[in-house]
């Protein structure tokens, strides 16, 4: 059974500091690492994508990926009230298009 | 505008009934994909069709059926035989290639029993 792990939370951070959401993933043959904001009570959407080690940047945020063990982490600089929602990471195998999701990680950017 | 349209965005079910859920996307997507969020849990895959005519049960299949018809439309019917459907329902599709695995969503069916 593939598995992804989050920790569900809350975290709480103070606005403008940095987020640090971490995911870690079970199967060693996964290629591809997604994370997904979701608000509540709506769908989820797109954040990042990375499919290699190291760091991969856009805006605020930035995933890191450490293939070797097993972890991908987003980072959330600048962090602002609208970014309090749930993060999904999900991972993907490579061998299919299915994805597996971790159960998430809420967030809460506190004034 | 391209996306993907789910409806109906609330539905009942009484006891004993079969409900479809709707999903059409207009990105030209291949695959598509069902998914079931309770409260609190992450997403749990249904069904999902990487082409036309072709569908494979995802984890949770039991007491749900899909048809794959047209490339657009990817249909979910949740059968009596579930005996637990109060859930939030997600349609997803995805490409081909490299970005094949990225999967964008509807905005969901929020599925209630009277």
């Amino acid at each position: 059974q593939k598995e992804v792990e989050q920790n569900s939370g809350p975290l709480s951070v103070p606005e403008g500091a940095i987020a640090s959401l971490n995911c870690t993933y079970s199967d060693r043959g996964s290629q591809s690492f997604f994370w997904y904001r979701q608000y509540s009570g709506k769908s989820p959407e797109l954040i990042m994508s990375i499919y290699s080690n190291g760091d991969k940047e856009d805006g605020r945020f930035t995933a890191q990926l450490n293939k070797a063990s097993q972890y991908v982490s987003l980072l959330i600089r600048d962090s602002q009230p609208s970014d309090s929602a749930t993060y999904l990471c999900a991972v993907n195998d490579g061998t299919a298009s299915k994805l597996t999701f971790g159960t998430g990680t809420r967030l809460q950017v506190t004034l | 505008d391209g996306g993907i349209t789910q409806s109906p965005k609330y539905l009942f079910r009484k006891e004993g009934q079969n409900v479809t859920l709707s999903c059409e996307q207009n990105l030209n997507h291949d695959a598509m994909y069902w998914y079931r969020q309770d409260p609190g849990q992450g997403l749990r895959l249904i069904y999902y069709s990487q082409i036309v005519n072709d569908f494979q049960k995802g984890d949770i299949a039991e007491g749900y059926s899909v048809s794959r018809e047209k490339k657009e439309s990817f249909p979910l019917t949740v059968t009596s035989a579930q005996k637990n459907p109060t859930a939030f329902y997600l349609c997803a599709s995805s490409a081909r290639g490299r970005a094949k695995n990225i999967q964008y969503f509807g905005a969901g069916t929020r599925l209630s029993v009277l």
